[in-house]
């Protein structure tokens, strides 16, 4: 079946520093859509981006991600971190059927001063 | 602010108890997720409903949970015996389409303590 990795539980940064969150997958599915979540302390998580174009930039908020389906990957990236980017991050994977899409194990962020 | 309403927030409960919880998505989303979100963080599906109809569920929740989605009524989840290892912020969301493809909507959860 799908899955998603996510290898860092934990990633902690000085504010300033760029931000590279990790996330490769698994499917059969010729066409995956790729999604970032993000949860802030006691809060819904919320969509951040999604793509499904193979090796196009997708932006949001001062992040970004390339979906490479050569290597199966979707990393989530910033060029500064801020002390407001500190939450949990999930990456997700969606066919196009009705199954659920399928979550990594998230990746908690902290940034300090 | 999420569109899509849980209640209650906390839900505590003893061992063999039942624990019910509910959630109306958002405006005009036929289909609807529970997710489990486990002391490490972890997702885990549920149950998914598109409109009234179930779409897909894992063996845990076809054996120990009850879930509905009547039409004019909350969606609601039931743990019919709760168990320690039920304590979790048990989250629903919400979309378009039944899709996967399509972005899902969160509530803020209902905490669930199982003592």
């Amino acid at each position: 079946g799908d899955s998603v990795t996510q290898t860092e539980g934990l990633v902690t940064l000085t504010e300033g520093l760029p931000v590279m969150l990790n996330c490769t997958y698994q499917t059969i599915y010729s066409n995956p859509f790729l999604f970032w979540y993000v949860q802030h302390l006691n809060e819904s998580p919320r969509l951040l981006l999604k793509s499904f174009t193979d090796n196009k930039r997708t932006e949001h908020q001062g992040f970004h991600a390339t979906l490479h389906k050569s290597s199966s990957s979707f990393h989530l990236q910033k060029s500064s971190a801020q002390l407001s980017d500190s939450a949990l991050y999930y990456c997700a994977l969606g066919r196009n059927n009705n199954n659920a899409p399928r979550f990594g194990a998230g990746t908690k962020l902290s940034v300090k001063p | 602010n999420s569109k899509v309403i849980q209640t209650p927030r906390y839900l505590v409960k003893g061992q063999g108890q039942k624990a019910k919880m509910r959630c109306i998505p958002e405006k005009g989303h036929p289909v609807v997720f529970w997710y489990q979100q486990n002391k490490n963080n972890e997702f885990k599906f549920l149950i998914n409903f598109q409109n009234q109809e179930v779409l897909q569920q894992i063996d845990m929740t076809e054996k120990r949970f009850s879930a509905e989605c009547p039409s004019n009524s909350p969606c609601s989840l039931e743990i019919q015996s709760s168990e320690a290892g039920d304590s979790a912020l048990y989250l629903c969301a919400s979309s378009l389409q039944g899709l996967s493809q399509n972005t899902l909507y969160f509530g803020a959860g209902t905490r669930l303590s199982v003592l």
